[in-house]
């Protein structure tokens, strides 16, 4: 699985938007960007994930450059309880094999008051 | 969406002794599951793969006759550690694959914190 790089920190105000980047030159064309989030002492909790297109769900956007070599994770407007370590994962995609998820050391981001 | 428990949440226990942390997917059937440790301001490290019916997956540096998983049904899958030590204080923490969906996400417990005396 190709490697992630991301800042080791962000703060954010709340209510505005927290774009949390990520780094992955070396992804191949069958890899997909996953991203996570951990609040302290808890299980990380699935955020999103794209192959190559924008993605968008109730909880954040995806944006994939053209080039597929960074990312951007977007939490439109960032509340106190966002504040959390953020994952950003490449992995394949198998449907045949478990392939279980490689965490780097991720994003703390602080939603400031 | 799917939901995956892990009992007890903490525990506490002497220096030597063997504490078994719980894994189950409340609502769904999973023939994988992930064990993974978490040490104090650091990122998880995958301990094992855990599959229904078979013997579990060791990362390298994991002591497969320390740490021993056991996956006896499709929602439920243990990890006992063995004689623990204090360096085994650690965020134990397991996922379920979903395996009924085209993308066979992960899910996450909630976490077993030990602390060993």
């Amino acid at each position: 699985d190709a490697k992630t790089t991301q800042p080791p920190s962000m703060d954010c105000a709340e209510g505005r938007a927290a774009n949390l980047p990520c780094n992955h030159s070396t992804i191949s064309g069958n890899e997909y960007v996953y991203w996570y989030r951990q609040i302290h002492s808890q299980g990380p909790q699935y955020i999103i994930h794209g192959l190559k297109n924008n993605e968008t769900n109730e909880m954040a956007s995806l944006i994939i450059t053209e080039d597929r070599k960074s990312s951007t994770l977007i939490l439109p407007h960032a509340t106190l309880r966002d504040t959390a370590v953020y994952y950003c994962i490449v992995r394949l995609l198998s449907s045949g094999s478990a392939r279980q998820l490689t965490f780097g050391s991720g994003t703390q981001l602080t939603v400031l008051p | 969406g799917a939901v995956v428990s892990q009992h007890p949440s903490w525990v506490i226990c002497k220096s030597g002794t063997s504490v078994k942390i719980e894994c189950r997917s409340l609502d769904f059937q999973a023939t994988t599951m992930f064990w993974y440790r978490q040490f104090p301001k650091q990122s998880l490290m995958l301990m094992a793969t855990s599959n229904e019916g078979s013997k579990a997956t060791y990362e390298q540096g994991v002591e497969k006759d320390k740490f021993l998983i056991n996956h006896a049904s499709l929602t439920l899958s243990t990890l006992t550690v063995t004689s623990a030590h204090p360096e085994d204080s650690s965020f134990y923490i397991c996922s379920a694959r979903f395996a009924g969906g085209f993308y066979n996400e992960q899910f996450f417990g909630p976490g077993t914190r030990l602390t060993v005396l």
